[in-house]
């Protein structure tokens, strides 16, 4: 049972142009989203987080917005850069399971030149 | 560098056998949580530790067993191997309890032959 989704195994964007993530949720209970960057042969590092009272969240170039109707959060990256390529992973919790983060399978992102 | 140290780096090993993997928290972080990345996979909480203390338990087997040391690095022992073992094992630190965001070393590849 996948409790978060994300649909796109890969996604390959233009340098300059936006990058748009997509994660679905199933559970209702979510009430706090992060996103995670992953390079190869690295940890995943933290880049931004959204709690379900807010629809939006900005830091710099990235942007995530919540859709609690639909259980469907994005990432937005406004500018694409070659550093940008990697793996983002959408991650979600809930105060009745303690905060634990339940993870989606990932989405490869290659920024092209 | 996110400030959390994971050794050894890669464990090659066969069925049948146990390994031990080890954790350094990043300074101040009370909580320790464990993880298992098997191919094109999502994150699969195993166990966290907070202060010592088991405070959470995901899907971890039975034959897989932690702690957390008075000077809170963490082990994680796997035992009795088998071939679906194999995977990356991250461990990650947070401050608090139901701390975010979590800081994730660099895991170590475990390969079973």
């Amino acid at each position: 049972d996948q409790q978060v989704k994300q649909n796109s195994p890969s996604l390959s964007v233009q340098e300059g142009r936006i990058s748009i993530l997509n994660c679905d949720y199933t559970n209702s209970m979510f009430d706090y989203f992060l996103w995670y960057k992953k390079y190869p042969a690295e940890g995943p590092t933290f880049l931004i987080s959204i709690s379900s009272i807010k629809d939006k969240n900005e830091d710099g170039r990235f942007t995530v917005f919540l859709n609690k109707s639909a259980k469907h959060l994005s990432l937005h990256i406004v500018p694409s850069q070659p550093g940008d390529s990697a793996v983002y992973f959408c991650a979600a919790s809930a105060k009745d399971s303690n905060y634990q983060l339940i993870w989606g399978a990932g989405t490869k992102l290659i920024i092209k030149p | 560098d996110s400030g959390v140290t994971q050794t050894p780096k890669h464990l090659i090993t066969a069925t049948g056998q146990r390994v031990t993997l080890r954790c350094s928290p990043r300074s101040g972080d009370l909580s320790v949580y464990w993880y298992q990345q098997s191919l094109d996979q999502g994150l699969q909480f195993l166990i966290q530790y907070y202060n010592g203390e088991e405070r959470a338990k995901g899907n971890i087997l039975e034959r897989f067993s932690a702690q957390q040391f008075p000077d809170l690095h963490s082990e994680l022992n796997l035992s009795s191997l088998e071939l679906g073992d194999s995977a990356l094992y991250f461990c990650a630190s947070s401050v608090g309890p139901t701390g975010q965001p979590q800081h994730f070393g660099d895991g170590t590849r475990l390969s079973i032959l």
